[in-house]
């Protein structure tokens, strides 16, 4: 089944414990991206890949890594998290071109 | 990426089609109009996309006025399983980004 993981679902931490959220996706896409959601502000994006070793920030990128070593995998690091990274996380990819993006169901992140 | 103009709420009788609005009245010629929706804190869901044509598949329909400034989705026969927020984000094909709004909260009622 195509589909984009993310790993964990739910996590619960502490402020200042580096964590990475996985994201893999079995469609061979080139783009990945990252978002977070919280109530009153929407989807906003992260970091975004256009493919292997090419990343970008999107519009919220403090505090957050991402790394594109391979086309399927594209992690999510907090190196210090605090509070504020308390949020829904979701993945997405797609292929070039004017496409839909898949999405993954999502990481909720809480951090104590 | 042109913004887009969606009613924050509607509500729909099962069964019946669901017809929603959006207005995107500064596209660009180049840029498409998706639509996605999310169902209760689950990831997104890619539904349909267009450029001007009406496009048509298994979940909805996408009807484009010929000036492209706007543009309805068409759930033609909503369940309570559409239950959703409906997003309509415009772009163009190499675009990284999606925007997304507030979109509109869709509430089918049995």
């Amino acid at each position: 089944e195509a589909q984009v993981t993310q790993n964990p679902r739910y996590l619960i931490t502490v402020t200042g414990k580096k964590l990475t959220v996985t994201c893999s996706q079995n469609m061979n896409h080139e783009y990945m991206s990252w978002y977070r959601q919280d109530p009153g502000l929407g989807l906003r994006q992260i970091y975004y890949s256009m493919n292997v070793e090419v990343t970008d920030k999107g519009d919220v990128p403090e505090g957050y890594k991402v790394s594109r070593k391979e086309k399927r995998n594209f992690p999510l690091i907090l190196e210090s998290p605090s509070p504020n990274q308390t949020s829904l996380y979701f993945c997405a990819s797609r292929q070039q071109g004017a496409l839909g993006y898949t999405f993954g169901s999502g990481t909720r992140l809480t951090v104590v | 990426d042109a913004k887009t103009t969606q009613p924050p709420s509607m509500d729909c009788a099962e069964g019946r089609a669901a017809n929603l609005p959006c207005n995107h009245s500064t596209i660009s010629g180049n840029e498409y109009v998706y639509w996605y929706r999310q169902i209760h804190s689950q990831g997104p869901q890619y539904i349909i996309h267009g450029l001007k044509n009406n496009e048509t598949n298994e979940m909805a329909s996408l009807i484009i006025t010929e000036d492209r400034k706007s543009s309805t989705l068409i759930l033609p026969h909503a369940t309570l399983r559409d239950t959703a927020v409906y997003y309509c984000i415009v772009r163009s094909g190499g675009d990284y980004k999606l925007s997304f709004g507030a979109g509109t909260t869709v509430t089918v009622r049995a």
